[in-house]
């Protein structure tokens, strides 16, 4: 069964500064997808970013980017630039890619709070 | 920007009374999803859904749980018979597709905050 690690319980950042979240998953799949999920204190989840197993290069999206290192099955977080409207709970997702029946099922992590000092 | 809604945001309920929590699905998706989120703990896997079935389900679906679309927009999750325990975040999620060029990313609904007494 593929599970998600997310060893930083919670993290704080000052404003203006930068912050890496970790993730590790375990899975014996090659095909398979990440994503980071932000969740606010209103509980929404909100896709961050996401990244193919398949692909090389790392995703990125405006100040957020993922370091995705598939050897070490390791897909860390990073928030350049921190604003105060970063502050929520992250979690990391596994979605595997069964070439069409994998039924859509996210595996989480248990989350990170990340803190924003101004 | 097409999104995912639910209904309704908060229901309180009675031990034992059934639930029915709402959501429309983003309208060209067709993969759906139920999760739920137990205070404090990480989001869990219930249920999918496509093309009017059940596609996989979590251990925690069980027969006291049923998911329907009764219509072209809508997707329902049931609770027969609540349980103390069943008090969670309901999330609602759709995808265009199961894999394959972002069509699998799933799309999350604000939530419905189930509190049973």
């Amino acid at each position: 069964a593929q599970t998600v690690t997310q060893s930083q319980p919670e993290m704080s950042v000052q404003e203006a500064e930068t912050v890496t979240l970790s993730c590790t998953y375990d899975t014996s799949e090659s095909d398979y997808y990440l994503f980071w999920y932000k969740q606010p204190p209103s509980r929404q989840m909100i896709l961050v970013i996401r990244q193919e197993a398949y692909k090389q290069q790392n995703a990125t999206e405006n100040r957020f980017s993922v370091n995705f290192q598939k050897a070490a099955k390791s897909f860390s977080l990073k928030i350049s630039d921190s604003q105060l409207g970063d502050a929520a709970m992250y979690f990391c997702a596994y979605l595997w890619d069964a070439g069409g029946t994998s039924y859509g099922k996210l595996t989480f992590g248990q989350g990170t709070i990340l803190t924003v000092h101004p | 920007e097409p999104e995912v809604t639910q209904t309704p945001s908060h229901q309180v309920t009675q031990m034992g009374q059934e639930v029915i929590l709402r959501c429309v699905p983003i309208s060209n998706h067709l993969y759906f999803y139920w999760y739920r989120q137990i205070l404090g703990q990480k989001v869990e896997f219930l249920v999918s859904f496509y093309n009017n079935e059940i596609s996989e389900k979590s251990e925690i679906f069980d027969d006291q749980f049923s998911v329907e679309r009764p219509d072209g927009s809508n997707f329902t999750l049931k609770i027969r018979s609540t349980k103390l325990e069943d008090s969670a975040m309901y999330f609602c999620a759709s995808s265009e597709a199961e894999t394959g060029g972002g069509q699998e990313t799933q799309y999350f609904g604000p939530g419905t905050r189930l509190l049973v007494l």
